[in-house]
């Protein structure tokens, strides 16, 4: 069965400082699909990134950067230079492409940056 | 804005009641999907539309349903309601995922939600 796993319930950070986010993920399936999501105090859920499981090249959008490992079944998310505005929960999200009827969330992460 | 809205934004009621929580998806997307965020389970899928269909379906109880109508929109109906549906549902459209193998494989844009207080 699929599963997200987000071991950190809660993250403070002073601003400028990098964090980074762990998912680590299960799943049966060789083609699937990973996600994070953002939810800002305001509630709704913001897109970040898709990611295919044939690719796994690092990727880096402005301040954020995702580093995908098969090996350990991991997609960790990193904010570099972290800013109040980053402070939100985090959610990571499995999709599997053959079996899965379903799409799973992580529990997510709440990260609160400091000024 | 992920060009999703959903209505109402807040719904407050009394159990065993029924109510309908309404979504317009993206222009030029199919699917539509829903979900439910709770403090003890967290997100949750509930069903998936297509088209029109119904392609998927999650931990969505036998007192809820859904429908998409033929301009898209879809709505979900909660019934009998419980203290334990409090909770925020959320839609969520995507373009394609018209095969039940792939429903979940597209990037899906999220609506603001719809916040219901069962009292």
């Amino acid at each position: 069965a699929q599963k997200v796993t987000q071991a950190q319930t809660e993250i403070s950070v002073v601003e400028k400082e990098d964090v980074t986010l762990d998912c680590v993920y299960e799943t049966r399936d060789t083609t699937y699909y990973l996600f994070w999501y953002k939810q800002p105090p305001s509630g709704e859920l913001v897109f970040l990134i898709r990611r295919n499981s044939f690719d796994e090249q690092n990727e880096i959008s402005g301040r954020y950067s995702w580093n995908f490992q098969k090996s350990t079944s991991s997609f960790n998310f990193t904010i570099t230079a972290s800013q109040v505005v980053d402070s939100a929960v985090y959610f990571c999200a499995l999709s599997e492409a053959m079996r899965g009827q379903n799409f799973v969330f992580g529990p997510g992460t709440r990260l609160s940056v400091l000024p | 804005d992920s060009g999703v809205t959903q209505t109402p934004k807040h719904l407050i009621t009394a159990t065993g009641q029924r109510v309908t929580l309404r979504c317009s998806p993206r222009s030029g997307d199919l699917s539509v999907y829903w979900y439910q965020q709770s403090l003890d389970q967290g997100l949750q899928f509930l069903i998936q539309y297509y088209n029109g269909e119904e392609r998927a379906k999650g931990n969505i109880l036998e007192r809820f349903s859904a429908q998409q109508f033929p301009d898209l929109h879809s709505e979900l109906n909660l019934s009998s309601l419980e203290l334990g549906d409090s909770a925020l549902y959320f839609c969520a459209s995507s373009v394609r995922s018209g095969q039940a193998d792939f429903a979940f494989t597209d990037t899906q844009y999220f609506g603001p939600g719809t916040r219901l207080t069962v009292l």
